[in-house]
C-alpha cells in the first residue's frame, strides 16, 4: 500500500500570501496524483489531477507540480475562500490512498 | 448538472448491517467507474471501494474486504454499498463519488452518516 505523507499539518497564512503544500509518497506514483480541497461540512472538491492539470473551473492561482514521490500544491495569493483542508490522493496502485491533509488557516 | 444523492445512513449496532444507496443523474452512469469514500468524524479521507462501469470489476480497501460489497444497477442509475459485520471504526460519513480518469474523483455526493454504536 502506498502511504502519502502531507506537510505541514497546519499552515497559518494571511490573505494574499503564497501557500506551498507538500505531499510525499512512500514509493513512486509517477504522475498519478490529485489534490482536493474540503471546507467544513462540505464534500471534497477536485482541484488538480495528473500532478499538474487543473480540474474544471479551478482558478489559475492553484497549481500542482512534482512527479515520482514528491509533489507540491501551490496557491499563489490566498483568497478568503481558500482557507480549507487540502488532501492529496494517488491512483498509481490499488488500494487508492489519501494523505492525512493540510489545514490552511487564517493567521 | 451532475448530481449524486446518498441515502440509507443511520445508527446501527456493532455486528449489524446497513445498505447505502447513491442515486445519480446528469451523466451516462454506465460509462463511469464509481466509488465510495468515507471520512470518520474529524479525520481524513479514506477510500473504501470502487466498481467498474459494467459492474464486472470491484476493488476494496483491506479494512472492509469480506464485509462490504459494492454493486450498481445501471438501469436505475444507482450505486450501492452493502455493509455487514459493522464495527465502531466504520463510523463515518460515506461519500459516493464519480470517478474520473479511472481513479480520481471529480463529483461527490453530500454524504451519508453511518454510526456504529450500541
Amino acid at each position: 500500500e502506498i502511504v502519502l505523507t502531507q506537510s505541514p499539518a497546519t499552515l497559518s497564512l494571511s490573505p494574499g500570501e503564497r501557500a506551498t503544500l507538500s505531499c510525499r509518497a512512500s514509493q513512486s506514483v509517477s504522475g498519478y496524483l490529485a489534490w482536493y480541497q474540503q471546507k467544513p461540512g462540505q464534500a471534497p472538491r477536485l482541484l488538480i489531477y495528473g500532478a499538474f492539470n487543473r480540474a474544471t473551473d479551478i482558478p489559475a492561482r492553484f497549481s500542482g507540480s512534482g512527479s515520482g514521490t514528491d509533489f507540491t500544491l501551490t496557491i499563489s495569493g490566498l483568497e478568503a475562500e481558500d482557507f480549507a483542508v487540502y488532501y492529496c490522493q494517488q491512483r498509481s496502485n490499488w488500494p487508492l490512498s489519501f494523505g492525512g491533509g493540510t489545514k490552511v488557516e487564517i493567521k | 448538472e451532475v448530481q449524486l444523492l446518498e441515502s440509507g445512513g443511520g445508527l446501527v449496532q456493532p455486528g449489524g448491517s446497513l445498505r447505502l444507496s447513491c442515486a445519480v443523474s446528469g451523466f451516462s452512469f454506465n460509462n463511469y467507474v464509481m466509488s465510495w469514500v468515507r471520512q470518520a468524524p474529524g479525520k481524513g479521507l479514506d477510500w473504501v471501494s470502487s466498481i467498474s462501469g459494467g459492474g464486472d470489476q470491484s476493488f476494496y480497501a483491506d479494512s472492509v474486504k469480506g464485509r462490504f460489497t459494492i454493486s450498481r444497477d445501471n438501469s436505475k442509475n444507482t450505486l450501492y454499498l452493502q455493509m455487514n459485520s459493522l464495527r465502531a471504526e466504520d463510523t463515518a460519513i460515506y461519500y459516493c463519488a464519480k470517478n474520473f480518469q479511472w481513479s480520481y474523483f471529480d463529483y461527490w455526493g453530500q454524504g451519508a452518516l453511518v454510526t456504529v454504536s450500541s
